[in-house]
Order: C-alpha cells, then structure tokens, then sequence
C-alpha cells in the first residue's frame, strides 16, 4: 500500500518566488494536514484540510495558503519566499476519526530559499 | 511558546539497555499523546501513543508512560538497538482542537552503540 507521497522532495527558490508543493494522502484517507519542519525543531502546525474544507490554521501568515481536491490530495502555495521559510514541508494524513489521532507522515519537501 | 518540551537534546545509550527519554507539557486541554521516531532524509513515523485516561500503553519493546500530575510523559525502550538510533518526537493532541493538529517537542536524537 503507498504511504503518503510528495512532490517534490528538493527543491532551491530566490527570495519573492512563489512555490507550491504537493501531498498525496493515504487511499482512504480524507484528512491532510501540513507542517513546517525548522532544522533542529519539532514540526510546526499550518494547516489542516478535512473534506476540501479547511479545519483548522497554525499561527503562519497569509502568504502560506492550501488547498484540498475532490480526490483528497493537497497543495501547498506559499509565496513572496522569504529567507526563514527555509524548512522542511511536511504532509500527513488520517482518517479524520477520534478512534484514534495518529498522523501518517511522508518524507517531506525540502524547501531552500537563497 | 513551547508547549511540548524536550528538554534532553541526545541520549546515548548501549545496545541492549534501555533508552528513556523524557517529555513535558504544559497545556492541560492535552488528552492524547504520541511518539514519532525520524530517520534522516525521512518522514516522522508513528510509534505508539496514550490517551489521557491510561497511564501507561505497552507495545512490544515500546512502553509509554504518562503522569498527568506532573504533565510528564516517558518512552522507554527495552531492550534498545542500534536501528532505534534515530530523532524522537514527543507530540500532544489537544481536546477540542482540530484533529490534524499535533503539538511537537524539539525532539531526542537517541544513539544506540554497540
């Protein structure tokens, strides 16, 4: 079974750039979440999308903006790059139950801004 | 504001022994938690999680405990080994939050040698 899938995995901007990365959830899974991953931090909450309906937003600003599709994958559009969004971009995913609130992580997009 | 706190950067322990790492938290609407183990160049994957109601959650060589008292929860590892040698992420999910939101500590990078 493919686990949660993102494109792409490097990728180098310039400051002002606008860049979109891509999340492809679990089959069966209609909840996609996105993180920020500083170098040497834990991941940071941006958003959450849960039936093409955003359901929740961490403290990023209006430059970070998502979206979910009917087929429950997800884009993330981040523009006017800044040097400190340099990070790693997360992608998780779950069924969206309270059976349980573990999230399926992939292997991320590792954004450089120069 | 760090809610989740990881206060032990690294921890190296021998194989065989068991590996402890700890984690605190500081926000009382935490009722579920989890933790996520990282290779390099990969995504978070889950490991074991604890409700709330629960004080400890076993799962193989992988036992969690929590002491809601003391907002302090623990990963225990017995017996470790050299593939346990990655970064450790304490998360908390809190009631009434969005689903998708996790809270993550800095994270433990735990070194099993020989």
């Amino acid at each position: 079974d493919a686990g949660v899938t993102q494109s792409p995995t490097h990728l180098i901007k310039t400051r002002g750039q606008q860049v979109t990365l891509r999340c492809s959830p679990i089959s069966g899974h209609k909840s996609v979440s996105w993180y920020q991953q500083v170098l040497g931090q834990g991941p940071q909450f941006i958003f959450q999308y849960y039936e093409k309906e955003e359901r929740g937003r961490g403290n990023f600003p209006d430059r970070f903006s998502a979206r979910q599709f009917p087929n429950y994958s997800s884009e993330l559009n981040v523009n006017a790059l800044l040097l400190g969004d340099s990070a790693l971009y997360l992608c998780a995913s779950s069924d969206g139950g309270r059976a349980g609130r573990e999230l399926f992580f992939g292997e991320g997009s590792r954004l450089t801004v120069l | 504001d760090q809610q989740v706190k990881q206060n032990s950067p690294s921890l190296s322990v021998q194989e065989g022994r068991i590996s402890i790492l700890n984690c605190d938290y500081t926000n009382s609407m935490f009722d579920y938690f989890l933790w996520y183990k990282k290779y390099p160049a990969e995504g978070p994957t889950f490991l074991i999680s604890i409700s709330s109601i629960k004080d400890k959650n076993e799962d193989g060589r992988f036992t969690v405990f929590l002491n809601k008292s003391a907002k302090h929860l623990s990963l225990h590892i017995v017996p470790s080994q050299p593939g346990d040698s990655a970064v450790y992420f304490c998360a908390a999910s809190a009631r009434g939050s969005t689903l998708g939101r996790l809270y993550f500590g800095r994270g433990t990078q735990l070194t099993v040698w020989p």
